[in-house]
């Protein structure tokens, strides 16, 4: 069974600092993993997807994520926040043998920055 | 513009309404799908179509019944809904899934549903 865990429903970071949201997952086989954003009143906004290859994905906006294979782990980062980051940022999951439907999402973590 | 669009951006009906939901997309992708969004809820998968054919329908009430006319369009018809009801609801689309295709979805920006 495939699931996919964001252990924090608010992150709070200052204008300038580095973010990182956190997400964890659990498919049976090997994982095709994305991060979307959301602003209020919007539908969801494709960020990035790791693939295959080099663990660090780069991506819109940017973001970026580490794709972790030990630690079952693709956690969203960014180096320096700007307010307008402030969003709702959903990690997915899904097993590359599985159809597209297939796809979990996590619960969402609201990113809050801070002027 | 994420070459999916949807309308009505907002929609207020009575209980015993009839109303629809339109998703248009131009991404020349062969899977469309109807997403619920509520609050403090996670996102839920109504249905998928592909290449024109249903091939999930999660556990939807009746009251919800979607059509796929082709592959550029997906319609959510909406009869005698619930309060309960009332949430965001999301059309995405995506190509394949398998092989070659990773299958990322991109959404359109919902449509927002009150029920009174």
């Amino acid at each position: 069974a495939q699931s996919v865990a964001q252990p924090e429903d608010q992150v709070n970071v200052a204008e300038g600092n580095p973010l990182t949201v956190k997400c964890t997952y659990s498919v049976s086989g090997n994982p095709y993993l994305f991060w979307y954003v959301q602003y209020p009143n919007r539908g969801l906004q494709f960020l990035l997807k790791y693939i295959t290859g080099d663990n660090l994905v780069k991506g819109s906006y940017g973001f970026e994520a580490e794709f972790n294979k030990s630690q079952t782990s693709f956690h969203l980062k960014k180096p320096s926040a700007l307010v307008s980051d402030s969003a709702l940022y959903f990690c997915a999951v899904r097993d590359r043998k599985s159809s597209a439907s297939k796809i979990i999402f996590g619960s969402g973590t609201r990113l809050s920055i801070r002027p | 513009e994420t070459g999916v669009t949807q309308t009505p951006r907002h929609l207020v009906m009575g209980m015993t309404n009839k109303k629809s939901l339109k998703c248009e997309q131009h991404l020349g992708h062969n899977a469309m799908y109807w997403y619920k969004q509520s609050a403090k809820k996670p996102l839920e998968l109504m249905f998928v179509y592909s290449l024109e054919e249903r091939v999930e329908n999660n556990s939807v009430p009746s009251r919800f019944s979607p059509e796929c006319p082709n592959s550029s369009h997906l319609f959510l018809h909406l009869h005698t809904l619930q309060p309960e009801d009332s949430a965001l609801y999301l059309c995405a689309s995506s190509q394949g899934g398998g092989g070659l295709y990773t299958g990322e979805l991109f959404f359109g920006e919902g449509s927002r549903l009150t029920v009174l």
